[in-house]
């Protein structure tokens, strides 16, 4: 597809449960971001990759949360243990050339709503 | 800490309306200023940015200079459209650093 692709748009599941959310990005697109984006807040940065290293993971919130992109293209963020606080739509972004955060021009998927019963 | 503050939503205009969403920031550094848009239905996407102080950015008809002495990126348009209905986010990165800060969005209504 022509844009950043996130699965599944909507995810529910109960406390203490194990997730998986998936971004495939814009092809060619090096770096890739995961936000987080609770309800009526902006997004909340969580980790960086530029190709298949994670470049900043600063934001991620606890060792419940992992990410990884073993290939330099899909990433995938798992949740562990998940809690009632996890739920949020988790937004991933690509850009074309690694740092290229800091000229604004990331490209967003549509976001997976997580929600934690 | 740096951070975006921006006026809360929503905001409902009637068509054809100017449009003032303000926007202000701190920062440790010199940022770079942006504002994204969220329609309906859409991922967040890129509108406008300013790299430096007195820069103005546009596009869509919309408009926002980087103020430095009133640390501000106020965004504007002169006549909305109903199409403009959407979130509106403000955002700012440091110089060397590779992750875009957000504000909490404002939401705007125009009513035909």
């Amino acid at each position: 597809g022509a844009g950043v692709s996130q699965t599944p748009s909507n995810k529910v599941t109960e406390k203490g449960k194990y997730v998986e959310l998936r971004c495939d990005p814009i092809s060619g697109h090096t770096a890739l971001y995961w936000y987080r984006q609770s309800l009526g807040q902006g997004p909340e940065f969580l980790i960086y990759f530029q190709g298949t290293g994670a470049a900043d993971d600063s934001g991620l919130p606890n060792d419940r949360f992992f990410a990884v992109r073993p290939e330099g293209s899909v990433s995938t963020l798992k949740i562990q243990r998940t809690e009632r606080g996890d739920s949020a739509v988790y937004l991933c972004a690509s850009s074309l050339i690694p740092g290229q955060g800091n000229t604004g021009e990331l490209f967003f998927g549509e976001g997976s709503r997580l929600t934690v019963l | 800490g740096d951070s975006v503050t921006q006026m809360e939503g929503p905001v409902t205009l009637s068509e054809e309306a100017f449009l003032t969403i303000n926007c202000t920031y701190t920062a440790t550094g010199y940022p770079s200023l942006f504002w994204y848009v969220q329609y309906p239905g859409e991922g967040l996407q890129l509108l406008l940015k300013a790299t430096k102080a007195d820069d103005k950015g546009s596009n869509k008809g919309f408009e926002a200079t980087y103020r430095k002495e009133t640390t501000s990126f106020h965004l504007e348009k002169g006549s909305v459209q109903v199409s403009d209905s959407a979130v509106y986010f403000c955002a700012l990165t440091l110089m060397g650093d590779d992750k875009i800060i957000f504000g909490k969005g404002t939401r705007l209504h125009i009513l035909p």
